[in-house]
C-alpha cells in the first residue's frame, strides 16, 4: 500500500520555469491537500480539494495554480518559478474533514523544490 | 496573528526527561486538535488526535486540550532518543465540510541519551 505518492523528489528550478508537482493517493480520499514548509514557519496549505471537481485556495495561493485530475490526483503547478518558491512540498489526503467528520490526514514524503 | 502559534524551539532533553509541548489558537471552530510528528525529511505522521476538550493518554504521550483557554498540550513521559523529531500541533472546524488542517510552526525535539 503506498499511501500518497509525490513525484519528484528533488528539483532545481531557474528563475522563471515552470513546472508540475505530482501527487497520486490509493487510498480512496475525497480530500487532497498542497503545504509547503519552510524553517521557522510550519506547514501553510497553499491549496486544498475537498472532493473531485473542487479546489480553494489556502493561506498561501499566490504563484501556483493546481488541479484535481481525478479522485487519486493533484497536481501543483509553479507558471513562473521565484527564488521564494524555494520549499518543501507535501500533499497530503483524508476523507472529508468537517461537518462533525475527522480522519487522519496522511502525508507523502515531500518534494524539495530549490528555485536559482 | 496566525489561527495556530507554536513555539518552535528547539528543545533539548536528556533521557527519561518529561517534555511539554503547547500551541495557543485564535478561532473557536476548531473542534479537532491534532499533533503530528515529523522526523528529519521525511512526511508527517499523525501521533495523537483529541476530539473537543478533554486528555487523550497513548503509552508514554498524553495530550490534553482546554477550549476555554484555547491552549493544547502534548506531554511526553520518559523521553527516549527516538523521540528526537519536529512535533506540529494542527487543528481543525468541524462545522465545514472540507475544512483542511491549519497547522503550528512546529518544535524541534531532540532528546540526548
Amino acid at each position: 500500500n503506498a499511501g500518497v505518492t509525490q513525484t519528484p523528489k528533488f528539483q532545481v528550478l531557474k528563475t522563471g520555469q515552470s513546472m508540475t508537482l505530482q501527487c497520486a493517493q490509493d487510498m480512496n480520499h475525497n480530500s487532497m491537500y498542497w503545504y509547503r514548509q519552510d524553517p521557522g514557519m510550519g506547514l501553510r496549505l497553499i491549496y486544498y480539494s475537498a472532493s473531485e471537481g473542487t479546489t480553494d485556495k489556502g493561506e498561501v495561493p499566490n504563484g501556483y495554480n493546481v488541479s484535481r485530475l481525478n479522485k487519486r490526483e493533484f497536481s501543483l503547478r509553479l507558471e513562473s518559478a521565484a527564488p521564494s518558491q524555494t520549499s518543501v512540498y507535501f500533499c497530503a489526503s483524508s476523507e472529508v474533514q468537517g461537518a462533525g467528520i475527522w480522519t487522519e490526514a496522511f502525508f507523502g514524503q515531500g518534494t524539495r523544490l530549490t528555485v536559482v | 496573528q496566525k489561527e495556530v502559534e507554536q513555539d518552535p524551539g528547539p528543545l533539548s532533553v536528556p533521557e527519561g526527561a518529561i517534555v511539554s509541548l503547547n500551541c495557543t489558537y485564535s478561532n473557536s471552530a476548531f473542534q479537532y486538535f491534532m499533533w503530528y510528528r515529523q522526523y528529519s525529511r521525511k512526511g508527517p505522521e499523525l501521533l495523537m488526535y483529541t476530539y473537543s476538550s478533554g486528555n487523550k493518554e497513548d503509552g508514554r504521550f498524553t495530550a490534553q486540550v482546554d477550549k476555554s483557554s484555547k491552549y493544547i498540550s502534548l506531554f511526553i513521559r520518559d523521553s527516549q532518543p527516538s523521540d528526537s523529531a519536529t512535533y506540529l500541533c494542527a487543528m481543525s472546524a468541524a462545522n465545514q465540510a472540507g475544512t483542511a488542517l491549519i497547522f503550528g510552526k512546529g518544535t524541534t525535539l531532540s532528546v540526548s541519551s
